[in-house]
């Protein structure tokens, strides 16, 4: 069953602590990328990858860092430089100039 | 810097009637525009684009017509139905040579029986 895999499902901060997020796809997809989803508010992107070991920031990099350095996964960590990391993070993979495939997302919150 | 507005933020109609939600685009170099459906809790899903050499692309009941020169482009449900109740997102892909997509804020369609 190909597809875009995320977890955890729902991830809960403590004030001060690093979480990572997982991103895994077997679709063969080339690039993959990190949004950030707030409620009333559309999709804004964190950071995207179009290669191996190449990423790029995003409009909203501040507090987040990614690694790519395997094709199949591109993990998010929200660091505790991110003030206010309370949101749904979508990750997205895509072959060529197509439309994107999104993974299920991880509600983060903190407590 | 590049951005999509989207328009309204909340639609409600009633089952059968018609749904248009509209898109302005800031970047006139862009040339992918998908629509995304995300019903509650889920992922978003790609329901249908368009790209910037074709003026209207229909699929069934869901049509997107596109201005260039305006640069805005536009989603039309016909004959809607309670399972088309969803967040709508319209996006832009900008130029540069990546294949980065710019999103609009979304709109809430509520389609009442």
């Amino acid at each position: 069953d190909g597809g875009i895999t995320q977890s955890p499902k729902y991830l809960f901060r403590k004030e001060g602590q690093n979480v990572t997020l997982s991103c895994e796809q077997n679709l063969n997809h080339d690039a993959m990328y990190w949004y950030r989803q707030d409620p009333g508010q559309g999709l804004r992107l964190i950071y995207y990858s179009q290669i191996v070991n190449d990423f790029q920031k995003g409009d909203i990099a501040e507090g987040y860092s990614v690694s790519r350095e395997k094709k199949e996964s591109f993990p998010l960590t929200v660091t505790s430089a991110q003030k206010n990391p309370t949101a749904f993070y979508l990750c997205a993979s895509s072959v060529g100039p197509d439309g994107y495939t999104f993974g299920s997302g991880t509600r983060l919150t903190v407590v | 810097g590049e951005n999509v507005e989207q328009h309204p933020s909340t639609l409600s109609v009633q089952e059968g009637d018609s749904a248009v939600i509209k898109c302005t685009y800031s970047d006139s170099a862009s040339n992918y525009f998908p629509w995304y459906k995300q019903e509650l809790g889920k992922r978003p899903q790609l329901i249908i684009d368009i790209r910037s050499n074709v003026g209207e692309k229909k699929d069934q009941r869901i049509a997107v017509t596109l201005n260039k020169t305006a640069k805005h482009f536009s989603l039309h449900i016909t004959e809607t139905q309670p399972e088309d109740s969803a967040v709508y997102f319209c996006a832009a892909r900008t130029s540069g040579g990546y294949n980065k997509l710019i999103f609009g804020a979304g709109t809430r369609l509520a389609v009442h029986p």
